[in-house]
Protein backbone atom coordinates (compact mmCIF):
# COMPACT_ATOMS: atom_id res chain seq x y z
CA UNK A 1 0.00 0.00 0.00
CA UNK A 2 1.65 3.71 -1.05
CA UNK A 3 1.89 5.69 2.12
CA UNK A 4 -0.10 8.84 0.19
CA UNK A 5 -2.97 7.30 -1.78
CA UNK A 6 -4.98 9.61 -4.96
CA UNK A 7 -7.70 8.38 -7.08
CA UNK A 8 -5.29 9.07 -10.78
CA UNK A 9 -8.21 10.65 -12.31
CA UNK A 10 -8.71 12.04 -15.05
CA UNK A 11 -11.49 14.00 -13.99
CA UNK A 12 -12.73 15.99 -16.74
CA UNK A 13 -15.04 18.92 -15.88
CA UNK A 14 -16.66 21.63 -17.83
CA UNK A 15 -15.51 24.95 -17.24
CA UNK A 16 -17.26 26.56 -14.12
CA UNK A 17 -17.90 22.93 -12.42
CA UNK A 18 -16.96 22.48 -8.72
CA UNK A 19 -14.71 19.86 -8.27
CA UNK A 20 -13.44 17.35 -4.97
CA UNK A 21 -10.30 15.46 -4.83
CA UNK A 22 -9.69 12.93 -1.77
CA UNK A 23 -6.40 11.88 -0.69
CA UNK A 24 -5.40 9.30 2.42
CA UNK A 25 -2.28 8.83 3.99
CA UNK A 26 -1.27 5.87 6.58
CA UNK A 27 1.98 7.35 8.18
CA UNK A 28 0.65 8.70 11.63
CA UNK A 29 3.06 10.81 12.67
CA UNK A 30 2.66 12.94 9.27
CA UNK A 31 2.80 16.59 10.74
CA UNK A 32 2.32 18.37 7.56
CA UNK A 33 -0.02 18.63 4.45
CA UNK A 34 0.04 20.39 1.17
CA UNK A 35 -1.85 20.35 -1.75
CA UNK A 36 1.01 21.24 -5.22
CA UNK A 37 -0.28 21.20 -8.78
CA UNK A 38 2.19 20.09 -11.69
CA UNK A 39 1.77 21.03 -15.42
CA UNK A 40 3.18 18.84 -18.23
CA UNK A 41 6.41 17.68 -15.80
CA UNK A 42 6.84 20.89 -14.96
CA UNK A 43 8.27 21.57 -11.50
CA UNK A 44 5.62 20.94 -8.77
CA UNK A 45 3.99 24.22 -7.37
CA UNK A 46 2.51 24.99 -3.70
CA UNK A 47 -1.06 25.22 -4.28
CA UNK A 48 -1.65 25.67 -0.49
CA UNK A 49 -0.63 24.08 2.90
CA UNK A 50 -3.52 22.18 4.82
CA UNK A 51 -3.93 23.56 8.03
CA UNK A 52 -6.35 21.31 10.85
CA UNK A 53 -8.87 23.92 10.59
CA UNK A 54 -8.75 23.97 7.18
CA UNK A 55 -8.37 26.71 4.97
CA UNK A 56 -9.59 28.24 2.00
CA UNK A 57 -7.69 30.69 -0.67
CA UNK A 58 -9.90 32.31 -3.23
CA UNK A 59 -11.61 29.12 -5.39
CA UNK A 60 -9.52 26.34 -3.37
CA UNK A 61 -11.01 25.15 -0.30
CA UNK A 62 -8.47 22.10 1.72
CA UNK A 63 -9.58 20.05 4.07
CA UNK A 64 -7.48 17.86 6.98
CA UNK A 65 -9.15 15.02 8.83
CA UNK A 66 -5.96 13.53 11.32
CA UNK A 67 -8.29 11.00 13.08
CA UNK A 68 -9.08 9.75 9.41
CA UNK A 69 -5.94 10.56 7.75
CA UNK A 70 -7.83 11.74 4.67
CA UNK A 71 -6.90 15.23 3.11
CA UNK A 72 -9.39 17.16 0.52
CA UNK A 73 -8.97 19.64 -2.30
CA UNK A 74 -12.66 21.55 -3.52
CA UNK A 75 -12.17 23.72 -6.74
CA UNK A 76 -14.81 26.14 -7.15
CA UNK A 77 -15.31 27.90 -10.32
CA UNK A 78 -13.11 25.89 -12.77
CA UNK A 79 -11.02 27.60 -15.14
CA UNK A 80 -9.40 25.96 -18.21
CA UNK A 81 -6.01 27.26 -16.30
CA UNK A 82 -6.72 25.10 -13.90
CA UNK A 83 -6.12 21.79 -15.57
CA UNK A 84 -2.83 20.11 -14.35
CA UNK A 85 -1.93 17.08 -12.27
CA UNK A 86 -2.98 17.75 -8.14
CA UNK A 87 -0.19 16.48 -5.97
CA UNK A 88 -1.34 15.31 -2.26
CA UNK A 89 1.89 15.26 -0.30
CA UNK A 90 2.55 14.97 3.26
CA UNK A 91 5.85 15.22 5.43
CA UNK A 92 6.41 14.03 9.16
CA UNK A 93 7.96 17.15 10.64
CA UNK A 94 10.01 20.70 10.26
CA UNK A 95 12.18 20.03 7.79
CA UNK A 96 11.20 16.38 6.56
CA UNK A 97 11.33 14.58 3.30
CA UNK A 98 7.81 14.81 1.33
CA UNK A 99 5.91 12.03 0.64
CA UNK A 100 3.99 12.62 -2.74
CA UNK A 101 0.89 10.78 -3.76
CA UNK A 102 1.12 9.83 -7.53
CA UNK A 103 -1.43 12.97 -8.67
CA UNK A 104 -5.15 13.54 -9.58
CA UNK A 105 -5.02 14.99 -13.56
CA UNK A 106 -7.89 17.61 -13.94
CA UNK A 107 -8.75 18.60 -17.16
CA UNK A 108 -11.10 21.54 -17.36
CA UNK A 109 -12.86 21.73 -21.02
CA UNK A 110 -14.87 24.55 -22.73
CA UNK B 1 18.20 34.24 -5.89
CA UNK B 2 13.66 34.36 -4.89
CA UNK B 3 13.53 31.28 -7.02
CA UNK B 4 15.27 27.64 -6.77
CA UNK B 5 17.85 27.62 -9.85
CA UNK B 6 18.42 24.00 -11.68
CA UNK B 7 20.87 23.35 -14.19
CA UNK B 8 21.21 21.92 -16.64
CA UNK B 9 18.19 21.96 -17.81
CA UNK B 10 18.42 18.59 -20.41
CA UNK B 11 21.57 16.43 -19.43
CA UNK B 12 22.13 12.98 -22.02
CA UNK B 13 24.82 10.89 -21.11
CA UNK B 14 25.46 7.06 -22.20
CA UNK B 15 25.67 4.03 -20.18
CA UNK B 16 28.31 4.21 -17.34
CA UNK B 17 28.92 7.96 -18.18
CA UNK B 18 29.00 10.40 -14.90
CA UNK B 19 26.27 13.06 -14.51
CA UNK B 20 26.54 16.20 -12.66
CA UNK B 21 23.46 18.47 -11.58
CA UNK B 22 23.27 21.77 -9.50
CA UNK B 23 20.74 23.43 -7.76
CA UNK B 24 21.27 26.94 -6.21
CA UNK B 25 18.25 27.27 -3.23
CA UNK B 26 16.67 30.38 -2.64
CA UNK B 27 18.22 32.75 -0.33
CA UNK B 28 17.94 32.36 2.76
CA UNK B 29 16.80 28.61 3.14
CA UNK B 30 18.38 26.42 5.18
CA UNK B 31 17.22 23.26 3.97
CA UNK B 32 18.16 21.78 0.42
CA UNK B 33 16.05 18.66 -0.44
CA UNK B 34 16.61 16.31 -4.00
CA UNK B 35 13.70 14.22 -5.60
CA UNK B 36 14.08 11.95 -8.43
CA UNK B 37 10.50 12.19 -10.69
CA UNK B 38 10.32 9.25 -12.74
CA UNK B 39 7.31 7.58 -14.90
CA UNK B 40 3.54 8.09 -13.60
CA UNK B 41 4.46 10.88 -11.37
CA UNK B 42 6.32 8.45 -8.98
CA UNK B 43 8.70 11.51 -6.82
CA UNK B 44 11.09 9.27 -4.82
CA UNK B 45 12.70 11.14 -1.85
CA UNK B 46 17.14 11.21 -2.12
CA UNK B 47 18.64 13.31 0.37
CA UNK B 48 18.72 16.50 2.32
CA UNK B 49 20.97 19.08 3.64
CA UNK B 50 21.00 21.36 6.22
CA UNK B 51 23.30 24.12 5.09
CA UNK B 52 26.28 21.76 4.58
CA UNK B 53 25.68 19.41 6.35
CA UNK B 54 23.84 16.04 5.27
CA UNK B 55 20.20 16.19 7.16
CA UNK B 56 18.95 12.58 5.83
CA UNK B 57 19.91 10.50 3.22
CA UNK B 58 17.76 7.69 3.90
CA UNK B 59 16.43 7.72 -0.17
CA UNK B 60 19.74 7.92 -1.37
CA UNK B 61 21.01 4.79 -2.90
CA UNK B 62 24.31 3.57 -1.98
CA UNK B 63 26.23 3.33 -4.93
CA UNK B 64 27.20 5.92 -7.53
CA UNK B 65 25.16 8.38 -5.92
CA UNK B 66 26.85 11.28 -4.11
CA UNK B 67 25.44 14.87 -3.16
CA UNK B 68 27.00 17.94 -1.37
CA UNK B 69 26.24 21.14 -0.31
CA UNK B 70 29.22 23.41 0.15
CA UNK B 71 29.69 26.66 1.32
CA UNK B 72 29.38 29.70 -1.22
CA UNK B 73 28.75 26.94 -4.26
CA UNK B 74 25.76 25.50 -5.45
CA UNK B 75 24.92 21.91 -4.27
CA UNK B 76 25.37 19.11 -6.48
CA UNK B 77 24.06 15.63 -6.90
CA UNK B 78 26.75 13.20 -8.82
CA UNK B 79 25.52 10.14 -10.56
CA UNK B 80 29.00 7.58 -11.29
CA UNK B 81 28.44 5.43 -13.90
CA UNK B 82 24.37 6.06 -15.17
CA UNK B 83 22.25 3.10 -15.46
CA UNK B 84 18.95 3.16 -17.69
CA UNK B 85 16.77 3.50 -14.59
CA UNK B 86 18.64 6.83 -13.75
CA UNK B 87 16.63 8.00 -16.49
CA UNK B 88 14.45 10.98 -14.41
CA UNK B 89 13.90 14.59 -13.61
CA UNK B 90 15.87 15.52 -10.77
CA UNK B 91 14.22 18.39 -8.71
CA UNK B 92 15.88 20.18 -6.08
CA UNK B 93 13.78 22.07 -3.41
CA UNK B 94 14.68 24.36 -0.55
CA UNK B 95 12.84 25.16 2.50
CA UNK B 96 13.55 27.89 5.51
CA UNK B 97 13.40 25.30 8.25
CA UNK B 98 13.74 26.32 11.84
CA UNK B 99 11.80 29.28 12.50
CA UNK B 100 9.31 28.33 9.33
CA UNK B 101 5.98 27.26 11.07
CA UNK B 102 5.04 25.13 8.08
CA UNK B 103 8.45 23.20 6.46
CA UNK B 104 6.75 24.61 3.08
CA UNK B 105 9.34 23.53 0.17
CA UNK B 106 9.63 25.23 -2.95
CA UNK B 107 10.75 23.59 -6.48
CA UNK B 108 13.21 24.18 -9.09
CA UNK B 109 12.12 23.67 -12.20
CA UNK B 110 14.24 20.25 -12.65
CA UNK B 111 17.24 18.36 -14.58
CA UNK B 112 15.82 15.72 -16.95
CA UNK B 113 18.55 13.30 -17.14
CA UNK B 114 18.16 10.94 -20.13
CA UNK B 115 20.46 7.87 -20.14
CA UNK B 116 21.20 6.49 -23.81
Amino acid sequence: RKEVEQDPGPFNVPEGATVAFNCTYSNSASQSFFWYRQDCRKEPKLLMSVYSSGNEDGRFTAQLNRASQYISLLIRDSKLSDSATYLCVVGTGTASKLTFGTGTRLQVTL
Amino acid sequence: GEEVAQTPKHLVRGEGQKAKLYCAPIKGHSYVFWYQQVLKNEFKFLISFQNENVFDETGMPKERFSAKCLPNSPCSLEIQATKLEDSAVYFCASSQGAGSSYNEQFFGPGTRLTVL
